[in-house]
């Protein structure tokens, strides 16, 4: 069975500072993919990051990076420079073969102190 | 692009009356449309999957006769909530995916819907 897990109910980071939201999956299938999602009070869900399970290299977008460790099956979000606005939920997910159905971990909600 | 539409972004009701939840593609067709229940301080659990024209696949313990999902185009999925109960207060949110193969689908979320029922 397909599994994501967040360990973290809660974070803080100081303004500028990076921090690592941590994610391990579960999967037998050989083809997933790997996403993370911001949630803000609003409610809104933002795409941040995406690495496919073939992915030779780690994705990077802007401030966010996926440190994927396939062996270990983790995706780890990193925030470089942490903002005020930065301060949301974050949830990982996994998609996966059999009818790209996502699952989401439990979430980590990050605060950032200024 | 690739925006989903979804309204309305919160409501109250009443008791045993029925609640319509829409989502809209904008900008891509839909053919696909998930959609996830959230209570609060807690992940997004799916509830179903909607294929236009034809009927909704729901998960495991989703009355599927309380939560009545249409999806009659490639651009619109609606979710009534039947005969709704304060339990069933929650943010409803859905999801579409666009472009991409296999496992390298995007997905684009509507803002949510928070349901109140008194």
């Amino acid at each position: 069975a397909q599994k994501i897990t967040q360990t973290q109910p809660g974070m803080f980071v100081q303004e500028k500072e990076a921090v690592t939201l941590d994610c391990t999956y579960d999967t037998s299938d050989p083809s997933y993919g790997l996403f993370w999602y911001k949630q803000p009070s609003s409610g809104e869900m933002i795409f941040l990051i995406y690495q496919g399970s073939y992915d030779q290299q780690n994705a990077t977008e802007g401030r966010y990076s996926l440190n994927f460790q396939k062996a270990r099956k983790s995706a780890n979000l990193v925030i470089s420079a942490s903002q005020l606005g930065d301060s949301a939920m974050y949830f990982c997910a996994m998609t996966y073969t059999g009818g790209f159905k996502t699952i989401f971990g439990a979430g980590t909600r990050l605060f950032v102190k200024a | 692009g690739a925006v989903v539409s979804q309204h309305p972004s919160w409501v109250i009701c009443k008791s045993g009356t029925s609640v319509k939840i829409e989502c809209r593609s904008l900008d891509f067709q839909a053919t696909t449309m998930f959609w996830y229940r959230q209570f609060p301080k807690q992940s997004l659990m799916l509830m179903a999957t909607s294929n236009e024209g034809s009927k909704a696949t729901y998960e495991q313990g989703v009355e599927k006769d309380k939560f009545l999902i249409n999806h009659a185009s490639l651009t619109l999925s609606t979710l009534t909530v039947t005969s709704a109960h304060p339990e069933d207060s929650s943010f409803y949110i859905c999801s579409a995916p666009w472009g991409g193969t296999g496992d390298n689908y995007g997905y684009t979320f509507g803002s949510g819907t928070r349901l109140t029922v008194v």
